[in-house]
Order: C-alpha cells, then structure tokens, then sequence
C-alpha cells in the first residue's frame, strides 16, 4: 500500500530550468509537507500546506485537496538546489513518497 | 537554538544486544515521532507520541519501544536487535500534526548497523 506518490524519481534539469515534482496521496489528511533532505542526510522541512499555495523564495507548493494532489516548483533551479524533495501528509500519523532525487547541472 | 538532538549518530552492534537512541528537543513540542529511511522504501514512522505518556504504534513498530517521561525526550529502544532493524533513524517534533502552521523539526540522524 501507497499512501503516497510522487513523480518522478529522479530528474536532471539544467540550471535556470522550471521544475515541477508531483505528489498524490489517497488517505485523509489534515496537512501535506514537502520536505528536502540534502546529500548529508540532513531533512528540513519546507512547506506545510492544507490549502491553496504557499512561496519561499523561489520555491512554490501548491496543493488541491479535492484531487488529493499537489505540486511543487522550483523556479530558476540552482545546482544547491541538488537534494531529493520528499512529499509527506500528516493526520495524526505521518506517510512518506519515496522521494524525487534532483540534480540540477551547472 | 531551536533544535532536535540524537545519540549516538552511529552504531554498529550486534545481534541480541538491547540499545537505546536517545532523542531530545528544546521547543517544548508536543508531538514527537521516529522514523526509518530504507532505499526503496523512503521514511516510515515507527511510533509517535502526542504528549507525555502517551504514544502510538506508526507503520513499523515490531522490534521497537519507546517511551515518553518527559516532554523533552523520546528514546527508542531496540530490546533484541536485528539486521534487518539496519537502516537509518531520524526522531523529529513539532507542536502539532493537525496544526496547519506547524511544521516538523528533524534530527541529524542515527546510523544503525545490527551485524
């Protein structure tokens, strides 16, 4: 079972690229969490949403609860932006994607 | 320093050999929880806790126990570890999970390896 999805796996993109990593999930949530974990090991979490859009810098989330599905951008991408971006939903537990490895090419 | 601290970061023990990770946060958040990360796998919660002496099973309890005291710690103990109990750990806190506004603090990590 797979609470929750995310696309695509891996992606490569050219530094100043538009990225877009998708998230859905098919439990009842009271939030979505996109999360980065850097190649250290490390994960910060970098938005929690339960509607409509939040932006932090050049990073942009988006969630649509009714088709239990959100999105997150990367705007002007930048090699530090190279991390695997990870999608959780929270009620009162909590339910990882496997995660979307990102390298971002100088 | 708004922080979630682990110990020890890395471990290599043996099977049988009961260990503990100790897990502390200085917020005084309410909710605190453990997680593995397996490639292939991602994260999964092992047990969470919603306050002080109460705490609940997450996807992947077997094996595991923890324990909540105090507000501040949230130890995970492994009585008989296993090697398929290797993997990464990471304990985490926030206030709240249903609140909208608060987002999850993690800690640095703790590397196990059960030989």
């Amino acid at each position: 079972k797979n609470e929750v999805e995310q696309s695509p796996q891996n992606l490569t993109a050219q530094e100043g690229e538009f990225i877009t990593i998708n998230c859905s999930y098919s439990v009842g949530i009271s939030a979505l969490h996109w999360l980065q974990q850097h190649p250290g090991g490390g994960i910060v979490s970098l938005f929690m949403l339960s509607s409509g859009k939040k932006k932090h810098g050049r990073l942009i989330a988006t969630i649509n609860i009714q088709e239990k599905h959100s999105s997150l951008h990367i705007t002007a991408s930048h090699p530090r932006d190279s991390a695997v971006y990870i999608c959780a939903v929270s009620g009162n537990q909590f339910y990882f994607g496997t995660g979307t490895s990102l390298t971002v090419i100088p | 320093e708004a922080q979630v601290t682990q110990n020890p970061r890395y471990l290599i023990t043996v099977t049988g050999k009961k260990l503990t990770v100790t897990c502390s946060q200085n917020m005084n958040h309410e909710y605190m929880s453990w997680y593995r990360q397996d490639p292939g796998l991602g994260l999964r919660q092992i047990y969470y806790s919603m306050n002080v002496e109460v705490t609940d099973k997450g996807d992947v309890p077997e094996g595991y126990k923890v324990s909540r005291k105090e507000k501040r710690n949230f130890p995970l103990i492994l009585e008989s570890p296993s090697p398929n109990q290797t993997s990464l750990y990471f304990c985490a806190s926030t206030q709240g999970p249903l609140r909208p506004t608060d987002t999850q603090y993690f800690g640095p990590g703790t590397r196990l390896t059960v030989l």
